[in-house]
């Protein structure tokens, strides 16, 4: 069992719809979460970080975390065609390791 | 401008030549790493640096080695490449977390090479 697991995709949504996007993992060790954003050809940038359970909001994106579960999820919310890339979740062990875990990413499009 | 540097951006090689990608940060950051990225397998970390001198392996080193003599660079090499190393290569680095409150984390633009 990968310790990460995203589903890779395609994901296509209209423009404006709400995109839910969904990693699990199998470490309960893991402490940090985070959505990266890779639009094609360049580097992973970070959009979301979060520690705890619950949800955390900025702007259109808001990353839920249940620990419990081991489940996070990404909703974007207003989707518009710039959101359109590669959307990877990543997990990292609590404080002192710096080493991240990456899911397999999910390729969203938004359609205009 | 914060920024991840890495060189050649893209890279055709025959097997077995050695070849060195290069990275700089200018950012003082403490710790860089190596990732490679394949279809279906993600992101997977190669090498990793805490700071100067002290590196360690990640989930694929072989066939990799890296060096860290300043804190700004950190090259990977491929002493003797073969096909399988051909990957999309990413470069990275953060500072320290030293307060526990999370950091991030900033990549370089990528590297593409390919190994005939």
């Amino acid at each position: 069992q990968k310790e990460v697991e995203q589903d890779p995709g395609p994901l296509s949504v209209p423009e404006g719809a709400i995109v839910s996007l969904n990693c699990t993992y199998s470490n309960s060790a893991f402490q940090y979460f985070m959505w990266y954003r890779q639009y094609s050809r360049k580097g992973p940038e970070l959009l979301m970080y979060t520690y705890s359970s619950g949800n955390k909001e900025d702007g259109r994106f808001t990353a839920q975390v249940d620990k419990s579960s081991k489940y996070i999820s990404l909703f974007i919310r207003d989707s518009q065609p710039s959101d359109s890339a590669t959307y990877l979740c990543a997990k990292r062990f609590s404080f002192g390791n710096e080493k991240l875990t990456f899911g397999t990413g999910t390729r969203l499009t938004i359609i205009p | 401008e914060a920024q991840v540097t890495q060189n050649p951006r893209y890279l055709i090689t025959v097997t077995g030549k050695k070849l060195t990608v290069t990275c700089s940060q200018n950012m003082n950051h403490e710790y860089m790493s190596w990732y490679r990225q394949d279809p279906g397998l993600g992101l997977r970390q190669i090498y990793y640096s805490m700071n100067v001198e002290v590196t360690d392996k990640g989930d694929v080193p072989e066939g990799y080695k890296v060096s860290r003599k300043e804190k700004r660079n950190f090259p990977l090499i491929l002493e003797s490449p073969s096909p399988n190393q051909t990957s999309l290569y990413f470069c990275a680095s953060s500072p320290r977390d030293r307060s526990g409150s999370g950091n991030t984390i900033y990549f370089g633009e990528g590297s593409w090479l390919t190994v005939v």
